[in-house]
């Protein structure tokens, strides 16, 4: 059983909606990620909050806001998406950032998302 | 060059085989380094941390090669349930952590 979760599972949208993807940690972590899993390519790195604030934006486009209002809890907002962002979205969360134990990530289930 | 560079496989292996996977890094600044497997339309999770020394966990074998910017992943003892794609992953700084695209193992009958 993960100590990460998100909902929802699976997320149909048409190029002019507004969604927004949710993710909630259950493990008292410090850090947490939002990460783009595309077929046939790398895990990408999307945001990093730490102890919630934003350390780390890896020239994600503005159609992606996310927002992190305490270190439990972790947003993606969506408008405005294009095609090619249909994606598996994960979340993830860390003990903390900086050091090499702290870094192991745990991740949720993923939204697996198409945009029509 | 990429950050992190796998054979993306499949390695297609019986059961009772020993395989192993390579995966190279280029930031020789790297200090962190990870195996973790992802099932078919599952998260990723955690294999193991790889260390300087080298680990072992069961059947499974890390070692790390600082010189020539490796690390490995030795499976003794296939079995069908570890059948997945195995991910490296090495820190770039104190926040990132760099994933490769995954080599994918099929353990058969």
């Amino acid at each position: 059983e993960t100590g990460v979760t998100q909902t929802p599972r699976h997320l149909v949208m048409g190029m002019t909606n507004k969604k927004s993807l949710k993710c909630e940690q259950h493990l008292g972590h410090n850090a947490m990620y939002w990460y783009k899993q595309s077929a046939k390519k790398p895990l990408e790195l999307m945001f990093v909050y730490n102890f919630k604030e934003q350390t780390e934006n890896n020239s994600v486009p503005s159609r992606f806001s996310p927002e992190c209002p305490n270190s439990s809890h972790l947003f993606l907002h969506l408008h405005t998406l294009q095609p090619e962002d249909s994606a598996l979205y994960l979340c993830a969360s860390s003990r903390a950032l900086g050091r090499a134990e702290g870094e192991k990530l745990f991740f949720g289930s993923g939204t697996q998302l198409s945009v029509l | 060059r990429k950050e992190v560079e796998q054979d993306p496989g499949p390695f297609n292996v019986p059961e009772g085989a020993t395989v192993a996977f390579n995966c190279t890094y280029s930031n020789s600044a790297s200090q962190s380094f990870f195996w973790y497997r992802q099932d078919c339309r599952k998260e990723p999770k955690l294999l193991m941390s790889v260390y300087s020394s080298g680990n072992e966990d069961g059947r499974f074998t890390a070692q790390l090669n600082r010189a020539s910017q490796y690390i490995s992943l030795l499976i003794r003892d296939s079995k069908l349930s570890d059948s997945a794609t195995y991910l490296c992953v090495v820190n770039r700084d104190t926040d990132k952590l760099i994933f490769g695209t995954g080599t994918r193992l099929q353990v058969f009958p």
